[in-house]
């Protein structure tokens, strides 16, 4: 059972290229989330999505793009890529947006330069 | 927005010690999750807390749901060398635009010395 399984793992980008990091889960999950993770502010959610069909900006969405393709794929488009937007990429899903806990994939290192 | 601080940011102790992390928060919270990042991997949730004063335990592990609602606790009795990693504590708040949506703390660096 893979769980949320994230691709790629690690990326380099140059300064105004594009790029989509894609997610999909096997645990008929309806929500899915996007979050980043800087050294020392630990992980802020960029995107959700609480059901197919649906998504909703988080903290810090400016940047960044969504689809949820459907119940399994929820990908992270970054249209111009800054360096400011380096970081590691998170993402997870829950039964549910409520009370439910969350899992999460191993991340995709991404760098900007 | 919401706000989590986490303590201690790090801590170093000896394998068989007791170790002790909290987190609080600026609004009441519904649900407390502590969960465990390997370098390398994605967060794995150790324990979760629904209710109000509720205490769970997972192995070694125990966690508290503070009654005021705003806080709680992870104990990790007689460390081991595996119990290296970073723990964040996450809430979700009762109400509001943050409904069931996560907020995470800045997480506790834990180093065990053989």
């Amino acid at each position: 059972n893979a769980g949320v399984t994230q691709t790629p793992k690690f990326q380099v980008l140059k300064t105004g290229q594009s790029m989509t990091l894609q997610c999909a889960q096997d645990m008929n999950h309806n929500s899915m989330y996007w979050y980043r993770q800087d050294p020392g502010m630990g992980l802020r959610l960029i995107y959700y999505s609480a059901s197919e069909g649906t998504t909703d900006k988080g903290e810090v969405p400016n940047g960044y793009n969504v689809s949820r393709l459907n119940k399994r794929e929820f990908s992270l488009r970054l249209e111009s890529a800054a360096p400011s937007q380096t970081s590691v990429y998170f993402c997870a899903s829950s039964e549910a947006l409520q009370w439910r806990p969350q899992h999460f994939g191993d991340g995709t290192r991404l760098s900007i330069l | 927005g919401q706000q989590l601080n986490q303590s201690p940011q790090s801590m170093f102790i000896q394998e068989g010690e007791d170790v002790s992390m909290n987190c609080t928060s600026s609004s009441i919270f519904n649900t407390w999750l502590w969960y465990k990042q390997d370098p390398g991997e994605g967060p794995v949730l150790l324990i979760a807390l629904y209710k109000a004063g509720e205490l769970t335990s997972n192995g070694r592990l125990t966690a508290q749901f503070g009654i005021t609602r705003k806080d709680s606790f992870l104990n990790i009795s007689a460390s081991i060398p595996s119990d290296v990693g970073i723990y964040f504590c996450a809430g979700s708040a009762a109400g509001g635009t943050s409904y069931g949506k996560l907020t995470f703390g800045q997480g506790t660096i834990l180093t065990v010395h053989p």
